[in-house]
């Protein structure tokens, strides 16, 4: 089973400009989330998505940042405009929902650079 | 809203010989999971082991075993004959049964090194 996938690796950008981080859950994983991991801190959930739907964004700087999710597979995160204080691994992770198994899969994350 | 702490941001182990790692969470629900997750330098996050907040049974997989004190707010995990793939930070993770979704709360890591 091929597990989560994300794009790119590493992106160095200057601030104020723009950036989009990809991710392609399980295959039939209905739920993604997308995770901001500041240096030495634990991650931090910013959206979640149920299918093509938002279930909780709570914690995502609507002013800069946006998420989508669409046809409820892929999604894409993206940051216009950046700050220095985006510099952080952006972690994308899915889970099958309705099961009873809640375990989520993560990704090996994007590690994003702002300068 | 739940928290997680970690006191210990680094720790130490010598090869073959066991660890505990500390973690104490607080919440006002009595149902909930747990979970230690490893992250190595590839910065995958790996699930290492689970508890459900309603099994007073302390859950075990292989040399990893955590001691759940609920009453306490203790989530500890146990490391035995430590090997130098071990060595990764380990994240404390609270997730509820009552939101609309899985969201994990995470604690801040400790660094784990192990010692040839």
């Amino acid at each position: 089973e091929a597990g989560v996938a994300q794009s790119p690796r590493y992106k160095i950008i200057e601030k104020r400009q723009s950036v989009a981080f990809w991710c392609n859950p399980i295959s039939g994983h209905a739920t993604l989330y997308w995770y901001q991991q500041i240096l030495g801190q634990g991650p931090k959930l910013l959206i979640q998505f149920q299918n093509n739907g938002v279930v909780d964004d709570s914690q995502l700087p609507k002013d800069r940042f946006s998420a989508e999710r669409l046809k409820g597979v892929d999604s894409t995160l993206k940051i216009q405009p950046a700050k220095l204080e985006d510099s952080a691994v952006y972690l994308c992770a899915s889970s099958l929902v309705g099961t009873g198994t809640y375990e989520q899969y993560f990704g090996p994350g994007t590690r994003l650079t702002v300068t | 809203a739940q928290t997680v702490t970690q006191s210990q941001p680094e720790m130490s182990v010598q090869e073959a010989e066991t660890v505990t790692l500390s973690c104490t969470y607080d919440t006002s629900e009595s149902d909930y999971y747990l979970f230690w997750y490893k992250q190595p330098p590839s910065r995958q996050m790996i699930l290492v082991i689970r508890q459900e907040a309603y099994k007073q049974q302390n859950a075990t997989e292989n040399r990893f075993s955590v001691n759940f004190q609920k009453a306490a707010k203790s989530f500890s995990l146990k490391i035995s004959d430590s090997q130098l793939g071990d060595a990764a930070m380990y994240f404390c993770a609270y997730r509820s049964t009552n939101n609309a979704g899985n969201m994990l709360t995470f604690g801040g890591g400790t660094r784990l090194m192990v010692k040839p």
